[in-house]
């Protein structure tokens, strides 16, 4: 069974671009999450995701992100535009009920010039 | 506000040496708790993880931490580390049935393995 897969494993741009992240969660796992680790800090939630539904979005840090997942399969998590601060490692995570364990995606690292 | 500290940055231990990676919370209710591994080019993975019951909780790789109450505790443990065991460790806390759904993560500590 494959796992968590996130494209790209690494993205370089410049601030005032838009990068596209995607994620395709463990296959029939309704439940998908999204992280991220900034330089030096801790790995902090950004979203949650019941199949196509927003579930939490507490965690995003500004309008300037978005997320989407249509038809409850993979997720892309749109940042436009890019801030320097915005550099760091994006995971994405599925699972099958809420409760479940939180299977993780290899990351994304994001790296804005 | 609930929170995970891992006092370590990194640690160098000599490997079959033991070791003990701290980690402390502060979580309204009862805590769930899980350490996770990320090695180089690895997603995160799920070390072990304590609901309730017995506070000794063993998991994979040989790998075992204790949940102590009275200290907020769940230090994470190994008798005898082997070079593969070089990676970040992450302390974390949630989701349990009362609460949301988000997991929150220490800053990690890293280890090295000395030859």
């Amino acid at each position: 069974e494959a796992g968590v897969t996130q494209f790209p494993s690494h993205s370089v741009i410049e601030k005032g671009q838009t990068v596209t992240l995607r994620c395709d969660p463990i296959s029939g796992h309704d439940n998908l999450y999204w992280y991220r680790r900034v330089m030096g800090k801790e790995i902090k939630f950004l979203l949650h995701f019941v199949k196509e539904s927003k579930q939490d979005e507490s965690g995003m840090p500004n309008n300037r992100f978005l997320a989407e997942r249509t038809g409850g399969t993979y997720s892309t998590l749109k940042v436009q535009p890019a801030e320097l601060e915005d550099s760091g490692v994006y995971f994405c995570a599925s699972s099958q009920a809420i409760y479940n364990e939180q299977f993780f995606g290899p990351g994304t690292r994001l790296t804005v010039l | 506000a609930q929170s995970v500290t891992q006092p370590d940055i990194h640690i160098t231990v000599s490997e079959g040496a033991s070791l003990e990676l701290r980690c402390n919370y502060s979580y309204g209710a009862t805590p769930y708790l899980f350490w996770y591994v990320q090695s180089p080019g690895q997603g995160l993975q799920l070390l072990l993880k304590y609901f309730s019951g017995d506070t000794l909780v063993q998991g994979i790789k040989g790998f075992e931490a204790e949940f102590k109450r009275s200290q907020s505790s769940f230090n994470l443990r190994k008798p005898s580390v082997h070079w593969s065991d070089a990676a970040e460790y992450f302390c974390a806390v949630g989701p349990g049935y009362s609460s949301a759904s988000k997991i929150i993560f220490g800053s990690g500590t890293r280890l090295s393995i000395r030859p």
